[in-house]
C-alpha cells in the first residue's frame, strides 16, 4: 500500500523560505521509472503542478516558479523535500505530494495547507 | 505554460451521463497519450480516475471512461450516481521541460 504524507509550517511569514517533507512508504525512490512530485491548490482554485523529482535525481520544475524552488530526495528516509523561497500571501493553498510513475500522478498524500500571513 | 480549459460546470439527474472536455494543445494534451483525470471531493485530496486517456485503476467503476480527438480529452460518467458530486481536474504530461499541465476543474452537481 502506497502512502505520503506531507509536513511542514503551517504558517510563514511573507519573504521567508518554505520547506515541506513528503515522507512516503509503499515504494522506493530507487526504483526505475518512480518520482515524487509536488502540487498545490490555492483555496477554492485549481490545482498546479510544482516539482518532480525522478528515481536516477533528473529534477523537473514549474517554468513560472523554478527560479524559487528546490526539490531533493533522501532515499534512505524514504523522503523527499520541498523548498519555496521568498513566500507570499498568494502562495497560500494546500500543497499536496505524490506518487507518480512518469505517465500519471497515481497517488496524493493528505495535503497540508501551508498560510503566507504576517 | 497555460492551464487546459475545462468548462466549469457541468449537471446531470442520477443514471444520466455527462462529459467534460478538456481542450489543450500539440504540447501537452495533443502531443501524448498521457491525460489524467482526477476526483476531488470537498477538503480531500485528489483521486485518479482515468490515466493515459482512457486506462481505469484497479477499483474505479466502469461508469468512468476517457477519450482524446486532437488537442481535447473527455471525461464521460454514466449512471450517474450521488457520490459522483464533485470537482474533476485534467491533466496531460507537457514535455521534459513544463512535465505536468492541470486543466481549471470541473464541478460536477448530480440534481
Amino acid at each position: 500500500q502506497i502512502t505520503l504524507k506531507e509536513s511542514g509550517p503551517t504558517l510563514v511569514k511573507p519573504t521567508q523560505t518554505l520547506t515541506l517533507t513528503c515522507t512516503f512508504s509503499g515504494f522506493s525512490l530507487s526504483t526505475s521509472g518512480v518520482g515524487v512530485g509536488w502540487i498545490r491548490q490555492p483555496p477554492g482554485k485549481a490545482l498546479e503542478w510544482l516539482a518532480l523529482i525522478y528515481w536516477d535525481d533528473d529534477k523537473r520544475y514549474s517554468p513560472s516558479l523554478k527560479s524559487r524552488l528546490t526539490i531533493t530526495k533522501d532515499t534512505s528516509k524514504n523522503q523527499v523535500v520541498l523548498t519555496m523561497t521568498n513566500m507570499d500571501p498568494v502562495d497560500t493553498a494546500t500543497y499536496y505530494c505524490a506518487h507518480i510513475p512518469i505517465t500519471m500522478i497515481q497517488y496524493w498524500g493528505q495535503g497540508t495547507l501551508v498560510t503566507v500571513s504576517s | 505554460q497555460s492551464a487546459l480549459t475545462q468548462p466549469p460546470s457541468a449537471s446531470g439527474s442520477p443514471g444520466q451521463s455527462v462529459t467534460i472536455s478538456c481542450t489543450g494543445t500539440s504540447s501537452d494534451v495533443g502531443g501524448y497519450n498521457y491525460v489524467s483525470w482526477y476526483q476531488q471531493h470537498p477538503g480531500k485530496a485528489p483521486k485518479l480516475m482515468i490515466y493515459e486517456v482512457s486506462k481505469r485503476p484497479s477499483g474505479v467503476p466502469d461508469r468512468f471512461s476517457g477519450s482524446k480527438s486532437g488537442n481535447t480529452a473527455s471525461l464521460t460518467v454514466s449512471g450517474l450516481q450521488a457520490e459522483d458530486e464533485a470537482d474533476y481536474y485534467c491533466s496531460s504530461y507537457a514535455g521534459s521541460n513544463n512535465n505536468y499541465v492541470f486543466g481549471t476543474g470541473t464541478k460536477v452537481t448530480v440534481l
